[in-house]
């Protein structure tokens, strides 16, 4: 069974310094990999994808993600934080051989002044 | 502008109550979803639907029901079922349920049970 998993519940970065967001993922085939973003009561917004190819992804408002296959892992980077930045991120991954997208419970942002 | 509509944005609910929350989308989608988010556990499904006239069950459909006689409709009950139905439940949709098609979601519908 798929799976993706955010070791960190919450990260705290200084504005203005690098900010990574981890996430690491099982699946039985090639994955399909997912960053979404929550603001406070509003639904998810997509930020990036990967599907195939490069390794590096770069997506909305200056984020980015690295795929890597021997560490499953897609964590979400962004080289120099923004207090709006501050929110809820969710990975998610889709197996190719399924259809359902399975979500992780999140890591909250907290970019400080 | 397209997007998805979910209302009410916040309902309170007696207990022994069943409740409907809509879902409209104007993307022309065949996809569209029901989830699930608690403080904690991340988004869990609850339904899906691939076309119209069609929808299976997702990991948490106990107590939940729903209908798709429209594309852009995707209504869902909350039964006096659902044990906890206390939550904020999202909708989304997507051009079609597989591969590295895009979720898009709605702002939200806010449950309390009084």
């Amino acid at each position: 069974a798929q799976s993706v998993a955010q070791p960190e519940d919450q990260v705290n970065v200084a504005e203005g310094n690098p900010l990574t967001v981890k996430c690491t993922y099982s699946v039985s085939g090639n994955p399909y990999l997912f960053w979404y973003v929550q603001y406070p009561n509003r639904g998810l917004q997509f930020l990036l994808k990967y599907i195939t190819g490069d390794n590096l992804v770069k997506g909305s408002y200056g984020f980015e993600a690295e795929f890597n296959k021997s560490q499953t892992s897609f964590h979400l980077k962004k080289p120099s934080a923004l207090v709006s930045d501050s929110a809820l991120y969710f990975c998610a991954v889709r197996d190719t051989g399924f259809q359902k997208l399975v979500f992780g419970t999140g890591t909250r942002l907290l970019v400080s002044p | 502008d397209g997007g998805i509509t979910q209302s009410p944005k916040y309902l309170f609910r007696k207990e022994g109550q069943n409740v409907t929350l809509s879902c409209e989308q104007n993307l022309n989608h065949d996809a569209m979803y029901w989830y699930r988010q608690d403080p904690g556990q991340g988004l869990r499904l609850i339904y899906y639907s691939q076309i119209v006239n069609d929808f299976q069950k997702g990991d948490i459909a106990e107590g939940y029901s729903v209908s798709r006689e429209k594309k852009e409709s995707f209504p869902l009950t909350v039964t006096s079922a659902q044990k906890n139905p206390t939550a904020f439940y999202l909708c989304a949709s997507s051009a079609a349920s597989s591969g590295a098609n895009v979720l898009t979601f709605g702002a939200g519908s806010r449950l309390t049970v009084l």
